[in-house]
């Protein structure tokens, strides 16, 4: 089936600091994309979205950047919290077959 | 408003047999996916239901089946039932099929014996 290794890379982080989790999408026509938490035992929650005529989208503690230049997308987390410890994925939605395509997940540990 | 609901939220079952899940999308949601998710392969997309058509299909055996209510729930079904079929099965909902927001249920956590 369509699928992602699950060779999950770790981000460390000390409590407190900033974040930042990158993500390569796959397909130069995708024009959604979507960050994902996923914490143990868990569905993945929504975190944020943005769409493709736009760079820059902030939420609360969150931020996404998007660079179709390079198909790069980041999610970064201003003052990391305990319970910001999960998996997070990110999503690109491809126009032409209206599916989902999920990222390789990252760990973000937050060290206390 | 209430989030993705599915039932039920742990099962266990032996080889051959078969199971459905259910899927309560949130409410005004008409599009309903299923995804399977395993340590080994992640998420693997199954199927999108909208308006009660099967709008989209990942690359997964005939044994996995799929319906969607005129109240826009879904059940998904497993038949003849195998060890690698035990997984986490996770309903997404969003108001219409493409690009726009998807959100999750908790997911269903079967295992197979």
């Amino acid at each position: 089936g369509e699928s992602v290794g699950l060779h999950l890379p770790t981000l460390s982080v000390q409590e407190g600091d900033n974040s930042i989790i990158n993500c390569a999408y796959s397909n130069s026509a995708s024009d959604y994309f979507i960050w994902y938490k996923q914490e143990s035992g868990k569905g993945p929650q929504f975190i944020i979205d943005i769409r493709s005529n736009m760079d820059k989208r902030q939420g609360q503690r969150v931020t996404v950047l998007l660079n179709k230049t390079v198909k790069h997308l980041s999610l970064q987390i201003a003052a990391t919290q305990p319970g910001d410890s999960a998996v997070y994925f990110c999503a690109e939605n491809d126009p032409g077959t209206y599916k989902y395509i999920f990222g390789t997940g990252t760990r973000l540990k937050v060290l206390a | 408003k209430a989030g993705v609901t599915q039932t039920p939220r742990y099962l266990i079952k032996t080889r051959g047999q078969q199971v459905t899940l259910s899927c309560s999308p949130i409410s005004g949601h008409r599009s309903v996916s299923w995804y399977q998710q395993t340590p080994g392969q992640g998420l693997q997309f199954l199927f999108e239901y909208f308006s009660e058509t099967q709008r989209n299909k990942g690359n997964f055996p005939g044994r996995f089946s799929g319906r969607q209510f005129s109240n826009s729930r879904s059940e998904m079904n497993v038949s003849t039932l195998e060890l690698g079929d035990s997984a986490l099965y996770l309903c997404a909902s969003s108001r219409t099929s493409g690009s726009n927001e998807q959100f999750f249920g908790p997911g269903t956590r079967l295992t197979v014996l």
